[in-house]
């Protein structure tokens, strides 16, 4: 099965800052990659698939980058509702998908 | 409008088999192209992707998993159901089913909101 190694797996950061996650596969997963907000105690709500389409009703102020084997998710300008935790998901896998570890998106 | 909704046990004792129902609207497993997986979450820890299930009955799970899960469904009750056996206290999570957009990208854009099992004696 296919490896995502998601860093950084907790982030610090304020209102109005630029953050990125970043995701490795361990093998090329060519653009088969999305991103997941997930706020305690509710299920993950996608933001980005295809590597780099916006979900619709997501705000454009996030962005997906990358193709192969790395991938970056990019919040331009922090808002209070977007510190939660975020996760990568790799579905390029005819065997089966993979999360990466999540990356915990914290108040500084 | 896609929903979905987890039903099953809240508690199971260790090594006996769980059995869990996704109930959905808003779409048909009948549907060219059309899936619903099965996702499970520990307290605290990250999302594990178990299992999904396609209209043409063609069926996928997670490698680490496989000899325990099992995936059907019941096209006309509208209904998938996930068994897995042999549950262990490090099976206790919340466990989410999911629609899959496998129009070009292969995602999960609907959710339902998760049930949690608690595997314990």
């Amino acid at each position: 099965d296919i490896q995502m190694t998601q860093s950084p797996s907790s982030l610090y950061a304020s209102v109005g800052d630029r953050v990125t996650i970043t995701c490795r596969a361990g093998q090329s997963i060519r653009s088969y990659l999305n991103w997941y907000q997930q706020k305690p105690g509710k299920a993950p709500k996608v933001l980005i698939y295809g590597a780099s389409n916006l979900q619709n009703g997501v705000p454009s102020r996030f962005t997906g980058s990358g193709s192969g084997t790395d991938f970056t998710l990019t919040i331009s300008s922090l808002q209070p509702e977007d510190f939660a935790t975020y996760y990568c998901l790799q579905t390029s896998s005819a065997v089966g998908y993979t999360f990466g570890q999540g990356t915990k998106l914290e108040i500084k | 409008q896609i929903t979905l909704e987890e039903s099953g046990p809240t508690l199971v004792r260790p090594t006996q088999t769980l059995t869990l129902t996704c109930t959905f609207s808003g779409f048909s497993l009948s549907t060219s192209g059309v899936a619903v997986g099965w996702i499970r979450q520990p307290p605290g820890k990250a999302l594990e992707w178990l299992a999904h299930i396609y209209w043409d009955d063609d069926k996928r799970y997670n490698p680490s998993l496989k000899t325990r899960l099992t995936i059907t469904k019941d096209t006309s009750k509208n209904q998938v159901v996930l068994r897995m056996t042999n549950m262990d206290p490090v099976d206790t999570a919340t466990y989410y089913c999911a629609h899959l957009d496998s129009g070009g990208w292969y995602y999960y854009d609907y959710w339902g909101q998760g049930t949690l099992v608690t595997v314990s004696s």
